[in-house]
């Protein structure tokens, strides 16, 4: 079966800091992974996502994330972080082997601080 | 370009009341249509997919369906609502060809049940 866990519920970053949101899987086959952004009260916006291929991949608003397979990991990462960077984030898997939905995690509410 | 519509965007209804939130698709043909509920601002809860007309998949027992009358209308309905169905509901869609395919979230309705 398919799993994703978001260790942190919260993540708190100063303005113009580099921003990390973590994000760990399981899958049975070769996975595909998804980074959503969620602001409030509206749908969840597409950011990136690793499909095959190199292992840093780079996405909307200056955002990129990190596949590693060894570590079954897949962490958000900006270089440096905005106030409008706060938000809620999803990390999504799909199990290679077919087409499912996305299994999401809890999501990590991150604030970016003046 | 496609696009994902909902509606309504807010509801308040009684309990026991009946429901029905509608979720069309346009520019694309034979996408897979999900239904999320979301409680609270956290975690998404798959309740219905599916991946054709008059194909539906359900993943939480509950007193809530789903129906696809057309191949980019989906619709969500109950008989009878509990206060438990409040929450914020999202519909998807993503194209049905390869794992590696991104959902892509509508606007969202905020149910309240009182």
């Amino acid at each position: 079966a398919q799993s994703v866990a978001q260790p942190e519920d919260q993540v708190n970053v100063a303005e113009g800091n580099p921003l990390t949101v973590k994000c760990t899987y399981s899958v049975s086959g070769n996975p595909y992974l998804f980074w959503y952004v969620q602001y409030p009260n509206r749908g969840l916006q597409f950011l990136l996502k690793y499909i095959t291929g190199d292992n840093l991949v780079k996405g909307s608003y200056g955002f990129e994330a990190e596949f590693n397979k060894s570590q079954t990991s897949f962490h958000l990462k900006k270089p440096s972080a905005l106030v409008s960077d706060s938000a809620l984030y999803f990390c999504a898997v799909r199990d290679g082997l077919g087409n499912t939905p996305l299994v999401f995690g809890k999501g990590t509410r991150l604030s970016v601080i003046a | 370009s496609q696009t994902i519509h909902q509606w309504p965007a807010t509801l308040v209804q009684p309990v026991g009341s009946p429901l029905s939130l509608e979720c069309t698709v346009e520019g694309t043909s034979n996408p897979n249509l999900y239904w999320y509920r979301q409680a609270a601002g956290r975690g998404l809860q798959l309740l219905f997919y599916s991946v054709g007309i008059g194909q539906i998949s359900s993943e939480v027992p509950q007193n809530l369906s789903a129906s696809r009358p057309q191949d980019r209308q989906f619709i969500l309905s109950s008989k009878k609502l509990l206060l438990s169905d409040s929450g914020f509901y999202l519909c998807a869609w993503s194209r049905s060809t390869s794992g590696g395919n991104e959902q892509f979230f509508g606007p969202g309705t905020r149910l309240t049940v009182l």
